[in-house]
């Protein structure tokens, strides 16, 4: 079945750039998904690329993917402290109906 | 637009009380899915409706949950009769389609005593 997996935990200084990681198992995903949760908040959409694409930026976000080593990864550039907040990457899965994988989510947390 | 919205946002109940969550998706959005986290694993797919009716309902985990979705802008989730270890944040989400982008509720807070 399908795997997404996540490190568990990012520390990093703010003006820094951040670095989140994902890789994923299903070769034939279609499209690939960062999700941002707030403290007591819901899942919010950041970004997504579709398989076909190595890069994608939006402001200061950038979502790199090798589709080779089915690695997906994040970069938050000039971090902020209100970037503090778990990370999930997510999977579309194209054997099913759509269904959403997602990983354990990344706790990052900004330091001033 | 308002986003999805869910009710409660807070609930505390003892053991063997019915609970009902609720959840109203974004209009015009025709599949809704109802999701459960937890630390121990994470987020987990309970059920997805499309156009109203249960697609996959694999998620659910056992004869005490149920969900329904009388129209396209209203559905419940109710755990009868609740246990400790349902204790969780349950969101609700939808999206335009089963392949959209799905948008995700502020959730609801459940704590089982």
């Amino acid at each position: 079945g399908e795997d997404v997996e996540q490190s568990l935990f990012l520390s990093v200084r703010e003006g820094d750039s951040s670095v989140i990681n994902c890789t994923y198992t299903d070769s034939s995903s279609t499209y690939l998904y960062w999700y941002k949760q707030e403290p007591g908040a819901g899942l919010q959409l950041l970004t997504y690329i579709f398989s076909n694409m190595d890069m994608k930026q939006d402001q200061r976000l950038t979502v790199l993917l090798n589709k080779k080593d089915k690695h997906l990864s994040l970069r938050i550039a000039d971090t902020q402290t209100g970037d503090s907040a778990i990370y999930f990457c997510a999977e579309r899965a194209t054997d099913s109906w759509g269904k959403l994988q997602f990983g354990a989510g990344t706790q990052v947390v900004v330091t001033p | 637009d308002a986003g999805v919205i869910q009710s409660p946002r807070h609930e505390v109940t003892e053991m063997g009380q019915e609970v009902t969550l609720r959840c109203k998706p974004i209009s015009g959005h025709n599949s809704l899915f109802w999701y459960r986290q937890t630390m121990m694993r994470g987020l987990e797919l309970l059920i997805y409706f499309n156009n109203n009716v249960p697609i996959d309902d694999s998620g659910m985990p056992e004869d005490r949950f149920s969900a329904k979705m009388p129209n396209a802008s209203f559905s419940t989730l109710k755990i009868q009769p609740s246990e400790p270890r349902d204790s969780a944040v349950y969101f609700c989400a939808s999206s335009l389609d089963r392949r959209e982008t799905q948008y995700f509720g502020p959730g609801t807070r459940l704590l089982v005593l």
